[in-house]
């Protein structure tokens, strides 16, 4: 099925450990972004890419880092976690259409640092 | 200060009952997206509204966007446990710096009770 496509789904780590999450999407979309989503704050944008090649601090950027490896693929590293990165992270994928940006979401990580 | 206020932050309905739940903006929303989420799920697109006064419905599920398109609220009639979950909206809007972005509610969680 066409969509967006995270790994892993769950994931524990101790403080100080690195990891990359992991995002592809199959639609063609241009635009990739990373989100974490924390009880009583929403969706805050983290980091995101418009294009193949590009990429851009969103709201939340520090600790983490992002590569998009091709138009498919858009990774999310965490170079030494940190409790307060405990969060669920989403990857999204948008395309911007006549009525505005149709977004697609990834099943999401759900990351616990220790 | 957040951009979309989503009101209640939390509901728990018996089966059966009708909701409604709200999505304010200061600004403009110039498209408007419902989502719901499940635990360990991603967010599942419902619908989008664009148009001043324009409302859609999918089962027994129905948003509308108010004439001034600040405020979206999503009616559920004769709600079903299949109904729990976090509904999130998110929106496109101009930002004080003039520029197009995707901003989100913090989230409702609807509890169920058979």
């Amino acid at each position: 099925n066409a969509g967006v496509t995270q790994t892993p789904k769950f994931q524990v780590l101790k403080t100080g450990q690195s990891m990359t999450l992991q995002c592809a999407q199959d639609m063609n979309h241009n635009s990739m972004y990373w989100y974490r989503q924390d009880p009583g704050m929403g969706l805050r944008l983290i980091y995101y890419s418009a294009s193949e090649g590009t990429t851009d601090k969103g709201e939340v950027p520090n600790g983490y880092n992002v590569s998009r490896l091709n138009k498919r693929e858009f990774s999310l590293r965490l170079e030494s976690a940190a409790p307060s990165q405990t969060s669920v992270y989403f990857c999204a994928s948008s395309e911007r259409t006549l009525w505005g940006y149709g977004y697609t979401f990834g099943s999401g990580t759900r990351l616990t640092v220790v | 200060s957040q951009e979309l206020e989503q009101s209640p932050q939390s509901l728990i309905v018996q089966e059966g009952k009708n909701l409604t739940i709200n999505c304010t903006s200061s600004k403009t929303l110039y498209g408007l997206y419902w989502y719901k989420q499940k635990y360990g799920e991603g967010l599942i697109f419902l619908m989008m509204l664009q148009k001043g006064g324009e409302e859609k419905s999918h089962e027994k599920i129905t948003a509308k966007l108010d004439e001034k398109k600040q405020q979206s609220s999503l009616h559920i009639t004769a709600s079903q446990p299949s109904h729990a979950g976090i509904y999130l909206c998110g929106a496109d809007i101009i930002d004080s710096g003039g520029y197009q972005k995707v901003t989100f509610g913090t989230g409702t969680k609807l509890q169920v009770i058979p």
